[in-house]
């Protein structure tokens, strides 16, 4: 079946640090891809998305590209801020049927920066 | 605009009890999915029905999980009786789009913590 595997946090990291959050997947069709962030307290937002093979996303700093190839969609940020503390989930989108389609979650990945 | 909203926000019941869910969507948004957070992981699809109509519950467990969504528009989400492992958050979410589209954002509610004892 479809699935995503993210990086096992937590990860913690000095403000101002290079961040890459791996996630690959497995899918029966061609998936479109997205990144959603979970800050304390909150509900799931959309991050950034892409929906074709060498797209990239990109929003408040983070970016990632979809490599088909590799069947990869990494996320990175330059350069990290307190603010960014926070569940980072990456997930794929395919037809479950007809026209329809089903959002699925990888695990997730505590991301905690300090000053 | 108002986001999703979903109430409680926590409760605590013993097992065997009955609990009860309740969501209010983005207005004019067409789909609503029901989704189960157990801690350590991602979320997982309950349901999801388009307009008052299921579109999707095939990982429901129907022996003691029921949806419904009157008028298109509320939804509530019941467990009778509760298990341990139900211990989760549970996540609503809306989407303007009338079908679940490939590219259509969903919108997340806070979710209900649950937690059975």
């Amino acid at each position: 079946g479809d699935s995503v595997t993210q990086m096992e946090g937590p990860v913690t990291l000095s403000e101002e640090a290079f961040l890459t959050i791996n996630c690959t997947y497995t899918a029966t069709g061609y998936p479109s891809l997205f990144w959603y962030v979970q800050y304390p307290g909150e509900g799931l937002q959309l991050l950034l998305k892409a929906t074709k093979a060498d797209d990239k996303g990109s929003n408040k700093g983070f970016e990632a590209t979809y490599r088909k190839e590799t069947t990869s969609f990494h996320l990175e940020k330059g350069s990290v801020q307190v603010s960014d503390s926070a569940v980072y989930f990456c997930a794929l989108s395919v037809s479950s049927g007809g026209s329809n389609y089903k959002l699925t979650f990888g695990k997730g990945t505590l991301l905690t920066v300090n000053p | 605009e108002a986001g999703v909203a979903q109430s409680p926000r926590y409760k605590i019941i013993e097992k065997r009890q009955s609990v009860a869910f309740w969501c209010n969507p983005i207005s004019g948004h067409a789909t609503l999915y029901w989704y189960q957070q157990i801690l350590g992981q991602g979320p997982k699809l309950l349901i999801q029905f388009q307009n008052n109509g299921v579109v999707d519950d095939s990982q429901l467990p129907k022996d003691r999980f029921s949806a419904e969504r009157l008028k298109g528009v509320d939804s509530t989400l019941k467990i009778q009786p509760a298990k341990l492992e139900d211990s989760a958050v549970y996540l609503c979410a809306s989407s303007l789009a009338r079908r679940a589209s490939y590219n259509s954002p969903l919108h997340f509610g806070n979710g209900t913590r649950l937690t059975v004892t």
